[in-house]
């Protein structure tokens, strides 16, 4: 149990353009999940996070008009960077909390989507 | 607000030797620890977790884990290495309030290589 999926798995832009990545919480409901960043041979970094009904709540320096995040459903968060650009070029990752007792406190990961802007 | 520090970027051991991942932590209360590995492009997977209780903690594929307050560390071992086990290492951590704020701080990583 307890599996969260994204998609795509890589995608390729130019430069201007618009992508959108899914995370799905496959077997359970999640009211939050999160938004990481993860630079080539560096830590993840939380870009913000995802409230199903309500307003993502993004971290210190991240432009919420640039990565807009829509949590639609209870088993269904994504993420849109606008207007791409090469610097936006990365690892995207996103995680669900469990909800089942012997999950208290954790996350479950994503499989990553890996955005190359030319 | 916590932290999380990873001692050594890089390790490097032989097949069959003992792997020592070191981690510490900052915080004003002890945290819930976790640590989790990541494949080549790919998301983390759980490898053990501390929240309470025994402070000893066994995790999958060998790894364990030992929570020191006294030393805000939460190290991970695993006695013998294997090809298998290269892979890049995170320790991280969330508050231990509970609720909904499961908010995690990652270290930045070890990256384990295992040399035949």
């Amino acid at each position: 149990g307890a599996v969260v999926s994204q998609h795509p798995s890589w995608v390729i832009c130019k430069s201007g353009t618009s992508v959108k990545i899914e995370c799905r919480s496959l077997d359970f409901q999640a009211t939050t999940m999160f938004w990481y960043r993860q630079f080539p041979k560096q830590s993840l970094m939380l870009m913000a996070t995802s409230n199903e009904g309500s307003k993502a709540t993004y971290e210190q320096g991240v432009e919420k008009d640039k990565f807009l995040i829509n949590h639609a459903s209870l088993t269904l968060s994504t993420l849109t960077v606008t207007s791409a650009h090469p610097e936006d070029s990365s690892f995207y990752i996103c995680s669900a909390p469990g909800v089942a007792a012997s999950a208290y406190n954790e996350q479950f990961f994503g499989p990553g989507t890996r955005l190359t802007v030319l | 607000a916590q932290s999380v520090t990873q001692l050594g970027s890089h390790v490097s051991v032989s097949e069959g030797a003992l792997v020592l991942l070191r981690c510490n932590y900052s915080s004003s209360v002890p945290p819930y620890l976790f640590w989790y590995v990541q494949y080549p492009n790919q998301g983390l997977q759980l490898l053990l977790k501390y929240t309470t209780g025994a402070t000893l903690v066994k995790g999958i594929n060998g790894f364990e884990a030992e929570f020191k307050k006294s030393e805000t560390s939460f190290h991970l071992t695993k006695p013998s290495a294997h090809m298998s086990d290269a892979a890049e290492y995170f320790c991280a951590v969330t508050p231990n309030s509970g609720g909904s704020n499961y908010k995690l701080t990652f270290g930045k990583g070890t990256l384990l290589t295992v040399n035949p």
